[in-house]
């Protein structure tokens, strides 16, 4: 079955230390996006691509980088410069560019918790 | 920017009850409008989308959504809720350029 991958499932680290979430998607689908999911605020945008080796900042992307090296992969770097970390991310793909009607599809997400 | 506000941040109801969510973005243009779906430990997925035509759109597991774009809503509806409907749902738009923007989210709460 097709679909987006995310792991791990549950991710604990030290504050000051730097932790890469994977996000890997067999769907053929050229744009991938990460989102932090907050009780009470819904989703915001922290990176996303449309393409390989090119990525954009979303609303809220201090502290966090990608890398685009692969069509299918979109790994998520949480920096030692990110004020509050803690959260819940997930990763999405669609069929095409921003703006479309095509939909996102989302992985079952990884919960991060920096102490 | 563009903005999404759900009215309710949590609705609590009994099974065969109605449902009604409300949803309502800022942008005045062109826009796409998505329902999403998070049942306790699983990924969103979608229940709804419009792009165009028939403002009524019919998703999976019984529910519509109507679009009315003189009032900027995008409301979700189901005659007859079941337990099974327990979940947090998400609304989202998205125009021409520019990404999704999702709203806050509303809980349901389904007593059986």
């Amino acid at each position: 079955d097709g679909g987006i991958t995310q792991s791990p499932k549950y991710l604990f680290r030290k504050e000051g230390q730097n932790v890469t979430l994977s996000c890997e998607q067999n769907l053929n689908h050229d744009a991938m996006y990460w989102y932090r999911q907050d009780p009470g605020q819904g989703l915001r945008l922290i990176y996303y691509s449309q393409i390989v080796n090119d990525f954009q900042k979303g609303d809220i992307a201090e502290g966090y980088s990608v890398s685009r090296e692969k069509k299918e992969s979109f790994p998520l770097t949480v920096t030692s410069a990110q004020k509050n970390p803690t959260a819940f991310y997930l990763c999405a793909s669609s069929r095409s560019e921003t703006g479309s009607s095509s939909p996102l599809h989302f992985g079952n997400g990884t919960r991060l918790t920096v102490t | 920017a563009q903005s999404v506000s759900q009215h309710n941040h949590h609705v609590i109801l009994s099974e065969a009850a109605s449902l009604e969510l409300g949803c309502n973005y800022s942008y005045g243009g062109t826009v796409n409008l998505f329902w999403y779906v998070q049942y306790p430990g699983q990924h969103l997925q979608l229940l709804l989308k419009y792009f165009s035509g028939d403002p009524l759109v019919k998703g999976i597991k019984g529910f519509e959504a109507e679009f009315i774009k003189s009032k900027f809503s995008f409301n979700l509806r189901k005659p007859s809720v079941q337990w099974s409907d327990t979940a947090e749902y998400f609304c989202a738009v998205n125009n021409y350029g520019q990404n999704f923007v999702f709203g806050p989210g509303t809980r349901l709460s389904v007593l059986p």
